[in-house]
């Protein structure tokens, strides 16, 4: 039961223009969501967050929107940069009394072309 | 600041041979610490977490075991290993509260192949 899914494995963008990242999730108690980005043979590492009490969280170049409703999140990378080139993965919180499991999704890969 | 260190980076077994991968964290107390997996062509899976020293949680039934024998070790363990068994083994850990506590901060790595 993949409760966090990333539709599309990937995706290539040119660079300067606006990378769409989706995310649809299936459980209604996930209430704390996050975006990693991950090169190869390396760790994840944190991109940005966006809690349930809102719809929208901007960072520099990316923003994540939140549709409660459709149960759906998306990364906006603008302008998307060569660098950009990655996996991201969406993830999803289900909290337990001392901390959080992150459930992910199966991640999108990224190419920006120059 | 805080790091996390796993080794080793990567690791080549037999079938049936034994595992064991480490994780230690650096400059923060009784994190939680978690074991994800992610195979070829797939996304990550949870598959152990911690809350505290001798405590563990299993998310997937597996041959597989994990163990923290101390606040900021947590190990990987398994008595014979399976051809499934191969992927990228990543640790994590995460505070227990303040500011970024829903945020894990993920190791390198260890690039396990079993043949």
């Amino acid at each position: 039961d993949q409760q966090v899914k990333q539709n599309s494995p990937s995706l290539s963008v040119q660079e300067g223009r606006i990378s769409i990242l989706n995310c649809d999730y299936t459980n209604s108690m996930f209430d704390y969501f996050l975006w990693y980005k991950k090169y190869p043979a390396e760790g994840p590492t944190f991109l940005i967050s966006i809690s349930s009490i809102k719809d929208k969280n901007e960072d520099g170049r990316f923003t994540v929107f939140l549709n409660k409703s459709a149960k759906h999140l998306s990364l906006h990378i603008v302008p998307s940069q060569p660098g950009d080139s990655a996996v991201y993965f969406c993830a999803a919180i289900l909290y337990y009394n001392q901390g959080g499991k992150l459930i992910f999704g199966q991640g999108t890969e990224l190419s920006v072309k120059p | 600041s805080q790091t996390i260190h796993q080794w080793p980076a990567t690791l080549v077994q037999p079938v049936g041979s034994p595992l064991s991968l480490e994780c230690t964290v650096e400059g923060t107390s009784n994190p939680n610490l978690y074991w994800y997996r992610q195979a070829a062509g797939r996304g990550l899976q949870l598959l152990f977490y911690s809350v505290g020293i001798g405590q563990i949680s299993s998310e997937v039934p597996q041959n597989l075991s994990a163990s923290r024998p101390q606040d900021r070790q947590f190990i990987l363990s398994s008595k014979k290993l399976l051809l499934s068994d191969s992927g990228f083994y990543l640790c994590a850990w995460s505070r227990t509260s303040g500011r970024r506590y829903n945020e894990q901060f993920f190791g390198p790595g260890t690039r396990l192949t079993v043949l």
